[in-house]
């Protein structure tokens, strides 16, 4: 099954050691992003890649540093993460373009603990 | 005010109840609806799509928007304890590159 997939489902880092998620895609879609989801809050994007175009949100913290080296992998990396960016992150992928073909389709994320 | 506001629960219902969740947002420019369903520590999926103002009906879901009143909601009829799950709404404008913006999620709980 075509399908979004992020390793490792669990991580546990320590204060201000750096840290990276990885995201993989089978579906072949052009855009790929990653969320920061707190409890009880919506996802945040961060930032999101339109093929190899790289696009951040003007509120994400500098910490936060992505890398696409193809069609389907994307990573977040966190430098020095902090006891605040412990949370659920989320990639997800989309098909740019009209009607169903922009909806999102969401791996099912990597709890970061930071300790 | 927030782009997308969505009421922020927990909600509890018996099984079988109809369930109204709901979503006010202030960008006229949405033009795209969407709902998710989040069980716990799992992603969020698509559970309906509606393109502008209208109604949209799948199995138990049924998804309506309004947009002269900037106004979504979803229903569930005969709610079943597998519909317990964190629903978020979702929108987007016209374009090719356009972003989500979600609420913040309502939880539900569906009592056997």
């Amino acid at each position: 099954d075509a399908m979004v997939i992020q390793n490792p489902r669990y991580q546990v880092t320590q204060f201000g050691k750096p840290v990276t998620l990885s995201c993989s895609q089978t579906l072949n879609h052009n855009v790929m992003y990653w969320y920061q989801q707190k409890s009880s809050q919506a996802p945040k994007l961060l930032f999101h890649y339109y093929d190899k175009d790289f696009n951040n949100e003007a509120d994400t913290p500098d910490n936060f540093q992505s890398r696409r080296p193809n069609t389907s992998f994307c990573f977040l990396d966190i430098r020095s993460p902090g006891l605040g960016d412990a949370a659920m992150y989320l990639c997800a992928t989309s098909r740019p373009g009209t009607d169903v073909k922009k909806t999102q389709y969401f791996g099912p994320g990597t709890r970061l603990l930071v300790l | 005010q927030k782009e997308v506001e969505q009421d922020p629960g927990p909600l509890s219902v018996p099984e079988g109840a109809i369930v109204s969740l709901n979503c006010t947002y202030s960008n006229s420019a949405f033009q795209y609806f969407m709902w998710y369903r989040q069980y716990s520590r799992k992603g969020p999926e698509l559970l309906m799509y509606t393109y502008s103002s209208g109604n949209k009906e799948d199995g138990r879901f049924t998804a309506q928007v309004d947009k002269s009143s900037k106004y979504i909601s979803l229903f569930i009829r005969d709610s079943q304890p597998s519909d317990s799950a964190t629903y978020l709404c979702a929108m987007s404008e016209t374009g090719a590159n356009s972003k989500l913006t979600f609420g913040k999620g309502i939880t539900l709980s569906v009592r056997p």
